[in-house]
């Protein structure tokens, strides 16, 4: 089942932060996030795991909330590169049921 | 590090025409690689799940006698769009998966560049 994703598009001006959700109604193994720009294949950002992990790396961060089997990405100061898609992949189990959500379009203006 | 390509990039072929599409992990062995379908502007959609050595699943509504899915080696799987017609052409994105244990990384997907088929 696909996972649901909020909002649908965002636009922001460079330096503004910006929140993604991903939420699903079953119960979550893992999150994935990646992002894809126009033309190109995903890349990786992060996963978490069950058990409500926080991850980040630079200005770009997450969290999975399991009790909501919800997760946030969260991009601070944003940067004009931050722009592309944003999908949520979840997974059930491990290994298992993959699927990604319907994107966030994010877009960040000068 | 965690490189897959795709080949070709691009193909245009004509109506009942057979297309092969390899995807190859280049500089790690993927225990599990997908194919996925895209749609402008639409989310990646799973086809089908491979395993080395076994045979491929499936997702519902996959037709597994038209899209042919063989994953010879740790680093190759290819997917042969058999009989392509117009309603085929999509971008075609694979993905290797390292798994878990490997000491590297932890289950994510590294994609290819995708394959854009056109069928006239």
């Amino acid at each position: 089942q696909q996972p649901v994703q909020s909002p649908q598009a965002v636009i922001l001006r460079e330096g503004e932060d910006a929140v993604i959700n991903c939420s699903s109604s079953k119960a979550l193994y893992s999150v994935h996030w990646y992002r894809q720009k126009h033309g190109e294949a995903p890349i990786f950002l992060m996963i978490l795991l069950k058990g409500g992990e926080q991850k980040g790396h630079d200005k770009i961060s997450a969290s999975f909330n399991e009790k909501k089997q919800q997760s946030s990405l969260y991009l601070t100061a944003s940067q004009l590169s931050y722009s592309g898609t944003y999908f949520c992949g979840t997974e059930l189990n491990y290994g298992q049921n993959f699927v990604f959500g319907p994107g966030t379009r994010l877009s960040v203006l000068p | 590090g965690a490189v897959v390509s795709q080949h070709p990039s691009r193909v245009i072929c004509k109506s009942g025409t057979s297309v092969k599409i390899e995807c190859r992990s280049l500089d790690f062995q993927a225990t599990t690689m997908f194919w996925y379908r895209q749609f402008p502007k639409k989310s990646l959609m799973l086809m089908a799940t491979s395993n080395e050595g076994s045979k491929a699943t499936y997702e519902q509504g996959v037709e597994k006698d038209k899209f042919l899915i063989n994953h010879a080696s740790l680093t190759l799987s290819t997917l042969t769009v058999t009989s392509a017609h117009p309603e085929d052409s999509s971008f075609y994105i694979c993905s290797g998966q390292t798994g878990f244990g490997s000491g590297r990384y932890y289950n994510e997907q590294f994609f290819g560049p995708g394959t854009r088929l056109t069928v006239l």
